[in-house]
């Protein structure tokens, strides 16, 4: 059975940085897409990142720059770490196998529980 | 990566069918058959029920239908039952590697 535990979620000051986790079982991550989604408080889903095969990845403009996607293959685990925290990256942080071809993503199959990010001083 | 736009909520009562609207333009939904569907109820993860515009994964009622028609997609869930009152995303792949949601509809079964 798929399943992915996100951890790592807490509260943190303005400018701060934090990793979140997320543990797969049932399936090997080095061979699929893999992503980070988010969701603020009370709002809708907004993609955040995804790792494509290889060393190849991607990130919506709201965190280009300050959040990197990584993984180790060896721990069957996705990271994402976040810096230069802000108000607005306050969400819950979902990580989500997806299906894709060729760096397009197709969907999102199966999720995690997801973790809470609260920026806040 | 402007939100695929949604109706802020829709209803229906017990037995009868809702559909639910996703608008985005001919750069994400009118450009690719990648329209996917998202059901999450309070609290919970979001569950996929669609996909590649009107595909059903395993284990989804046959129920739930989807269709896209220019750059409009469409979910549609007929003889609804009380368990369907969730919030409802739709998602888009929006080219150059990037994904795009739209702002989710509020189902409620009356």
């Amino acid at each position: 059975e798929v399943q992915l535990v996100d951890s790592g979620g807490g509260l943190i000051q303005p400018g701060g940085s934090l990793r979140l986790s997320c543990a797969a079982s049932g399936f090997m991550i080095g061979s699929n897409y893999l992503s980070w989604v988010r969701q603020a408080p009370g709002k809708g889903l907004e993609w955040v990142s995804f790792f494509y095969s290889g060393d190849i990845t991607y990130y919506a403009d709201s965190v280009k720059g300050r959040f990197t996607i990584s993984r180790d293959n060896s721990k069957n685990t996705l990271y994402l770490q976040m810096n230069s925290l802000r108000a607005e990256d306050t969400a819950v942080y979902y990580c989500a196998r997806s299906y894709g071809i060729g760096g397009v993503v197709y969907y999102f199959d199966n999720w995690g529980q997801g973790t809470l990010v609260t920026v806040s001083s | 990566q402007s939100a695929l736009t949604q109706p802020r909520s829709v209803s229906g009562s017990p037995g009868q069918s809702v559909t639910i609207s996703c608008t985005g333009t001919s750069s994400d939904v009118g450009g690719y058959d990648y329209v996917s569907w998202y059901q999450q109820h309070p609290g919970k993860a979001p569950k996929l029920m669609i996909y590649d515009v009107s595909k059903r994964p395993s284990g989804v009622p046959g129920r739930f239908s989807g269709s896209k028609s220019g750059n409009t997609a469409s979910l549609t869930i007929s003889g609804l039952q009380a368990e369907d009152e969730a919030d409802y995303y739709c998602c888009s792949y929006a080219g150059k590697y990037t994904v795009v949601f739209g702002g989710g509809t509020r189902l409620t079964v009356l």
